[in-house]
Formats: C-alpha cells, structure tokens, sequence
C-alpha cells in the first residue's frame, strides 16, 4: 500500500524527454521531506538515481534530472535511449508512518 | 568500490524462522547505517527495517514490527535480519542496502545509495 503514487508506464520515442510524477501528501513530499529516485532494470538490484530532490550521483547522466513541488515531485529522462528501459521508483520519509516509503513504480518504454 | 552481498535466503514454512545476513565491505561500515528492503515477485519496493550506524536505534514497518529484528556486528561489517512467525506475504527478495548519509542524520534526509543483489525469501508450505 504505496503512500506516493506514480502512472504506472511511460513510453517515449529515443531522444525524446518524458517525466515521470510522483505525487504524495503533507506526512511525506509535503513535509518537506526530500525525495529520492532509483532506476531498476530487469532483473537486477535497484540503482540510486537522483538524491536530495535533484542532485546526480556521480556516473549518473545529466539526462537524467529531478524536481519537487508541493506535495509532488517528477523525474524527466531526456535524450531517451533503449537502455533506459527500466522501472523507476520514487522514495521519501512520512512521518505519520515514522517509515521510508516508496513510489508504486513507473515502467519507461522506448518505442 | 562498495560491496553488499545477502544471504540466508531459501524456502520456509509460513510459521518458521529465517536469518539473513548482508557483508559490508568498500566503505566504513561502523559509519552509516543501514536498511534491509523487499520487492515481492512482480511488485514494487517496500521499505522494511532501518539501524542506526551504532546500532543505537532500529525502525521497522508496520508490515513487519514485533516478528523482524534488525541487528548489526561492526566488527564484522555485517548486517542481520531476523526474521520469526514469517507469513506467505513475507515472501520476496530482500535487499540490504547503505544509508547514503554519514552518521547521526535526520530521517527525512535518508536515502539508499548502495544495494546489494538481494536474497530471495519464499515462504509456502
């Protein structure tokens, strides 16, 4: 019972830009808790993708990049390419929960 | 580079034990705390257990406080999760993963920067 909730798929053509929202309440995103992005590809381990709201990790492509609003944040993939085919999950804190929490996930296709 | 390997993962049945382990290396274990998350199959993530680089604080879900124990040994750069009266919902492949803040932070800063390939746990009769 995810408490951020994200579209469940995206798609988009290669060099296209698409976003992904992750939209949550005043216990967590609202709070001004931060949130976190992680990239998970098939069959493999989650990666950290963006941290603090927007900033890269080192190694991480400037095409990725991260913003929050309000009770929301988005996560924008530009320049797409097939290897970034993958789901992608958002994360925060909520204090009602006193627990990490995260997005219900967004799966990205390259067209 | 850092390393997070599980294990202790298998088949159990609903009513039993499980003990998970997670070797550290690559980084300052006694440093950071550290997290245990599980995806169950075809879903998505769910956080389940935080301890405090000193082992000083542990936090747990809902789904999972009162049955799992989150312990650590520094002297072994190694993480526990122990896991008791495991239920079929419990099935899933578990994740350890770093804390990507150093010390002493506040909850709504934490994140998980490292993970490890995950242990997968079934429990089924």
């Amino acid at each position: 019972q995810s408490v951020l909730t994200q579209p469940p798929s995206v798609s988009g053509a290669p060099g296209q830009r698409v976003t992904i929202s992750c939209t949550g309440s005043s216990s967590n995103i609202g709070a001004g808790y931060d949130v976190h992005w992680y990239q998970q590809l098939l069959g493999t381990a989650p990666k950290l993708l963006i941290y603090g709201n927007s900033d890269r990790p080192s190694g991480v492509p400037d095409r990725f990049s991260g913003s929050k609003s309000g009770t929301s944040a988005s996560l924008a993939i530009t320049g797409l390419q097939t290897d970034d085919e993958a789901d992608y999950y958002c994360q925060s804190y909520d204090r009602s929960l006193s627990g990490y929490v995260f997005g219900t996930g967004t799966k990205v296709t390259v067209l | 580079q850092v390393q997070l390997v599980e294990s202790g993962g298998g088949v159990v049945q609903p009513g039993g034990s499980l003990r998970l382990s997670c070797a550290a290396s690559g980084f300052t274990f006694y440093s950071y705390g550290m997290h245990w998350v599980r995806q169950a199959p075809g879903k998505g993530l769910e956080w389940v257990a935080f301890i405090r680089y000193d082992g000083s604080n542990k936090y747990y879900a809902d789904s999972v406080r009162g049955r799992f124990t989150i312990s650590r040994d520094n002297s072994k750069n190694t993480l526990y999760l122990q896991m008791n009266s495991l239920r079929a919902e419990d099935t899933a492949v578990y994740y350890c993963a770093k804390d990507g803040v150093r010390g002493a932070g506040r909850p709504g800063l934490r994140y998980f920067d490292y993970w490890g390939q995950g242990t997968l746990v079934t429990v089924s009769s």
